[in-house]
C-alpha cells in the first residue's frame, strides 16, 4: 500500500465527528473504496464513490472526493463505539480488479 | 450465504514445512486475490486470478505460489515457509469486469513460522 497514504489512528469521543483522509495517486481511477476492518475480522466494503461525483452521502457516512487533489475523505457523523475499527482507502490499479489499499487508519472511539 | 473461507483459521508452523492456505467462494466469481496484512503496511497484493488457470503476480509474490484449477479454489501454497511470512493473510473474490467491483473477503488466516 505505499501508493495509497493515510494517518495511522484517530482518537474520537463517542457523539463526535470522525473525519479520515487518504491521498491516492492515480487520477484516472474510475472508482474509490472505503473498506472496514472490525477486531479479528475480514474487510468490509463500508461505501464507494465514482469519480465523476465529488460527494456521497450514506446515513452516517460521507464521501467527499477532490480529484484535482487526489484527495478522498471518509466523514462517520455521530461516532459510535461500534464504529471503532480500522478503515482502509482503496484504489483500483492497473488491469481488473486489482485494488491497492492504503495502511489503514485506526480509529478507536471513547465513551 | 456468500461467502470466501479460508482454512486454516490460525496455524504455526516451522520454517522450511509446506503449507497451504485454503480459499473458496461459492459466488462464481470470476476474480480471486490473496493479500498479507502487516501492522503499518496495509495490505499488499501476492497474487491473483482474474479466472480459471489465469494467475498474476501481485505486489510481494516471491516465496508463493497459487493455483485456479477451479473457480471457486484458489489455493495459497507456501512451500518453504520463512519466519518473514509470518502474518495475516487474507482471501477475497468479486466479479470481474467494467462498474465496482466489490471485494468479498475471507476472515482471515493467521500463520507463524518459527
Amino acid at each position: 500500500g505505499e501508493d495509497v497514504e493515510q494517518s495511522l489512528f484517530l482518537s474520537v469521543r463517542e457523539g463526535d465527528s470522525s473525519v479520515i483522509n487518504c491521498t491516492y495517486t492515480d487520477s484516472s481511477s474510475t472508482y474509490l473504496y472505503w473498506y472496514k476492518q472490525e477486531p479479528g475480522a475480514g474487510l468490509q466494503l463500508l461505501t464507494y464513490i465514482f469519480s465523476n461525483m465529488d460527494m456521497k452521502q450514506d446515513q452516517r457516512l460521507t464521501v467527499l472526493l477532490n480529484k484535482k487533489d487526489k484527495h478522498l475523505s471518509l466523514r462517520i457523523a455521530d461516532t459510535q463505539t461500534g464504529d471503532s475499527a480500522i478503515y482502509f482507502c482503496a484504489e483500483p490499479k492497473a488491469a481488473g480488479n486489482k485494488l491497492t489499499f492504503g495502511g489503514g487508519t485506526r480509529v478507536l472511539v471513547k465513551p | 450465504e456468500a461467502q470466501v473461507t479460508q482454512n486454516p483459521r490460525y496455524l504455526i508452523t516451522v520454517t522450511g514445512k509446506k503449507l497451504t492456505v485454503t480459499c473458496s467462494q461459492n459466488m462464481n466469481h470470476e476474480y480471486m486475490s490473496w493479500y498479507r496484512q502487516d501492522p503499518g503496511l496495509g495490505l499488499r497484493q501476492i497474487y491473483y486470478s482474474m479466472n480459471v488457470e489465469v494467475t498474476d503476480k501481485g505486489d510481494v509474490p516471491e516465496g508463493y505460489k497459487v493455483s485456479r484449477k477451479e473457480k471457486r479454489n484458489f489455493p495459497l501454497i507456501l512451500e518453504s515457509p520463512s519466519p518473514n511470512q509470518t502474518s495475516l493473510y487474507f482471501c477475497a473474490s468479486s466479479f470481474a469486469g467494467p462498474g465496482a467491483n466489490v471485494l468479498t473477503f475471507g476472515a482471515g488466516s493467521r500463520l507463524t513460522v518459527l
